[in-house]
C-alpha cells in the first residue's frame, strides 16, 4: 500500500527545534518530488519546502534560512529539521508525494501537529 | 510570487445544485494548477490536475477549465459527501495554494 506516516510533533517553546519525520511505503521517496505543507489552525494550506529528487530544495520566505529539508534514501524516510521556532509556525505538518511526471501532491499524509507555545 | 486568489470564500448551496469555485492566479500559469478536497480533520485529497483531468476514482461530477491566469472548479451536481473545503493551487514556480472555499449544504 502507497502511504506516508509523519512523527516527530508536539509542543515546542518559542525558538527551539523540533525534527518531523515522514516513513514512506509503496513507493521510493528519492525517485519523486517530496514536499512538505502546513496548515495554522483554522486556516488554509500553505506551502513550506521541497525536495527534488535530483536533491534540490526550495523552502517557502516565512521559513527560509530555519527549516531543512532531507531524505534519508536508506530508510526511505523524508525529514523537516525545523529550528528557532515561532508561535506561527503552528500547524498541521503534512508531507505528501509530487511525481516528477506531474506537479500535484497525490499522496498525503495524516499529519502532525507542532504547537509552538511557552 | 505566484498568488492564488479563490472566490468565494464559502457558499452554501442544496443538494443537486451546481456549484462553481474560480481561481485566478496573479501571473500567467498556463494550465499549471491543481485542485483539493479537505474535509474536517482529514488530508487534502487531490481531485483534478493540469487545470482539467480527473485524478483516477474521483467522480465524474467534479471538473476543472481554464488556463492562464482564470480557472473554474464545478461540481455538477452537489452531493451531501461534498461538504469539505476545496483549494486551487498552482505550481508554474514553486507551488502556491489559494486561501480555500468552503462548501456548505443549504
Amino acid at each position: 500500500e502507497v502511504q506516508l506516516v509523519e512523527t516527530g510533533g508536539g509542543l515546542i517553546q518559542p525558538g527551539g527545534s523540533l525534527r518531523l519525520s515522514c516513513a514512506a511505503s509503496g513507493f521510493t521517496v528519492s525517485s519523486n518530488y517530496m514536499s512538505w505543507v502546513r496548515q495554522a489552525p483554522g486556516k488554509g494550506l500553505e506551502w513550506v519546502s521541497v525536495i527534488y529528487s535530483g536533491g534540490s530544495t526550495y523552502y517557502a520566505d516565512s521559513v527560509k534560512g530555519r527549516f531543512t529539508i532531507s531524505r534519508d534514501n536508506s530508510k526511505n524516510t523524508l525529514y523537516l529539521q525545523m529550528n528557532s521556532l515561532r508561535a506561527e509556525d503552528t500547524a498541521v505538518y503534512y508531507c505528501a508525494r509530487v511525481p516528477p511526471e506531474g506537479y500535484a501532491f497525490d499522496i498525503w499524509g495524516q499529519g502532525t501537529m507542532v504547537t509552538v507555545s511557552s | 510570487d505566484i498568488q492564488m486568489t479563490q472566490s468565494p470564500s464559502s457558499l452554501s448551496a442544496s443538494v443537486g445544485d451546481r456549484v462553481t469555485i474560480t481561481c485566478q492566479a496573479s501571473q500567467d500559469i498556463s494550465n499549471y494548477l491543481n485542485w483539493y478536497q479537505q474535509k474536517p480533520g482529514k488530508a487534502p485529497k487531490l481531485l483534478i490536475y493540469d487545470a482539467s483531468n480527473l485524478e483516477t476514482g474521483v467522480p465524474s461530477r467534479f471538473s476543472g477549465s481554464g488556463s492562464g491566469t482564470d480557472f473554474t472548479f464545478t461540481i455538477s451536481s452537489l452531493q451531501p459527501e461534498d461538504i469539505a473545503t476545496y483549494y486551487c493551487q498552482q505550481y508554474d514556480n514553486l507551488f502556491t495554494f489559494g486561501g480555500g472555499t468552503k462548501v456548505e449544504i443549504k
